[in-house]
């Protein structure tokens, strides 16, 4: 499809793991994106991989990419309640300069 | 704070009005980018800038937009003759240039168009 694809909810227990998939359009994409977006707040980027990697890990953050599947995700370790947001997905496309967005997903981390 | 601003942040106008938004891009950043989220959905690409130059503009930019960037540092994005359907938040992001991957994002304006 054209879209880049995101489940919509996720529900963790604080102190769990939180894995987060996206799905993108364009295998000539060269960086792929995860934003977070808090309530009345614009995009804060945290973390992004280039396509010809397959894994990158920043804290407690770890995103992999299966480039074969258009498959991205993120992992959020020892999930705070403090990370309850939107989560988005993007992808930077070939020789374009947008980037094309999912729909997020909204992460709720409980007590 | 030297990140991305935007001002206003809230804006509530009549349908058929004129409104123009500002954003302040971070300053060494030469790439300044319009984007456009409506509830429940990620942010559209609408245009961006390098320095006062429009490169590229989304087919979601109707003619009743325009955005300018006269001297290479603040950006507007005007909307003529608002419509409902304009009703969303507009963002503005920088980045520093034509081989940075970093978008920096603003806060964002929210037009409410009654």
């Amino acid at each position: 499809g054209e879209d880049v694809e995101q489940s919509l909810f996720l529900s963790v227990r604080e102190g769990d793991s939180s894995v987060i998939n996206c799905t993108y359009t364009d295998s000539s994409s060269t960086y792929l994106y995860w934003y977070k977006q808090e309530p009345g707040a614009g995009l804060q980027l945290l973390t992004y991989i280039f396509s010809n990697m397959d894994m990158k890990q920043d804290q407690r953050l770890t995103v992999l990419l299966n480039k074969k599947d258009k498959h991205l995700s993120l992992r959020i370790a020892d999930t705070q309640t403090g990370d309850s947001a939107i989560y988005f997905c993007a992808e930077k496309r070939g020789r374009n300069n947008d980037m094309r967005f999912g729909a997020g997903t909204r992460l709720t981390v409980k007590p | 704070d030297t990140g991305v601003s935007q001002n206003p942040r809230h804006k509530i106008t009549k349908r058929g009005q004129n409104v123009t938004f500002r954003c302040d891009p971070i300053s060494e950043h030469n790439r300044l980018y319009w984007y456009r989220q409506t509830l429940g959905q990620g942010p559209e690409f609408l245009t961006y800038f390098q320095n006062e130059a429009q490169l590229e503009k989304s087919r979601l930019l109707s003619d009743r937009f325009s955005a300018e960037r006269p001297k290479g540092s603040f950006s507007t994005l005007e909307i003529q003759r608002t419509e409902q359907g304009d009703s969303a938040m507009y963002l503005c992001a920088s980045s520093l240039g034509p081989n940075s991957y970093e978008q920096y994002f603003g806060p964002g304006t929210r037009l409410t168009v009654t």
